[in-house]
């Protein structure tokens, strides 16, 4: 899978958009964008996953780029129950078994809001 | 998305013994993986159990020391075994849910003294 780099942590007023980057230059053409946030304690939380249309849901936007080499996702507006750690990952979709199905974590962003 | 139950939910053992955690799932699902998350860690692939097959194991990570279960399309057993301080963790357990992504378990806190 491809390899994807966010800014450590970053912060947010509470009631403001918050925005989280991911760069995923290697991306491959079949390749999914996915986000996943982890509050303290808790098991990973499944956000929001596109492949080159922007995609919104009830908890989020996601944002990819024409090349498809950057992603934003957008929380319209964070609460201080969204202070967590964030986590953008790429994957191929529809290939359980062999080596593409993992979904591989990096460090991610830890997103904290302020009040 | 499907319902994840895992026990036990956190647990502290002495070194050198092995604890069992179990995975249910409330829907058929063709394949479970195993996390491990270290403390300030991120999550670590340890294995994925298919239904009537072998556990296929990542690399680091060996049969003998975590061996798994996988009896049926909703159930699945982690074994930490012969533990020791290291293995103290977060274990979590995870399946692919249409349309969700992969839905994940709310973790086994594991301290081993």
């Amino acid at each position: 899978d491809a390899k994807t780099t966010q800014p450590t942590s970053m912060d947010c007023a509470e009631g403001r958009a918050a925005n989280l980057p991911c760069n995923h230059s290697t991306i491959s053409g079949n390749e999914y964008v996915y986000w996943y946030r982890q509050i303290h304690s808790q098991g990973p939380q499944y956000i929001i996953h596109g492949l080159k249309n922007n995609e919104t849901n009830e908890m989020a936007s996601l944002i990819i780029t024409e090349d498809r080499k950057s992603s934003t996702l957008i929380l319209p507006h964070a609460t201080l129950r969204d202070t967590a750690v964030y986590y953008c990952i790429v994957r191929v979709v529809g290939s359980s078994g062999g080596s593409n199905y993992k979904l591989t974590f990096g460090k991610g962003t830890l997103l904290t809001v302020n009040p | 998305s499907a319902v994840i139950s895992q026990k036990p939910s956190r647990d502290i053992c002495q070194r050198g013994t092995s604890l069992t955690i179990q995975c249910q799932v409330d829907s058929q699902v063709t394949m479970m993986f195993w996390y491990r998350q270290q403390p300030g860690q991120s999550l670590t692939l340890i294995a994925t159990a298919n239904q009537g097959s072998e556990a296929t194991y990542e690399s680091g990570f060996v049969i003998d020391k975590f061996p798994i279960s996988r009896p049926n399309l909703t159930f699945s057993t982690l074994t930490v075994s012969n533990m020791s301080p290291e293995d103290s963790s977060i274990y979590l357990c995870s399946v692919e849910t249409v349309g969700y992504g992969y839905t994940f378990g709310s973790g086994t806190r594991l301290t081993v003294v």
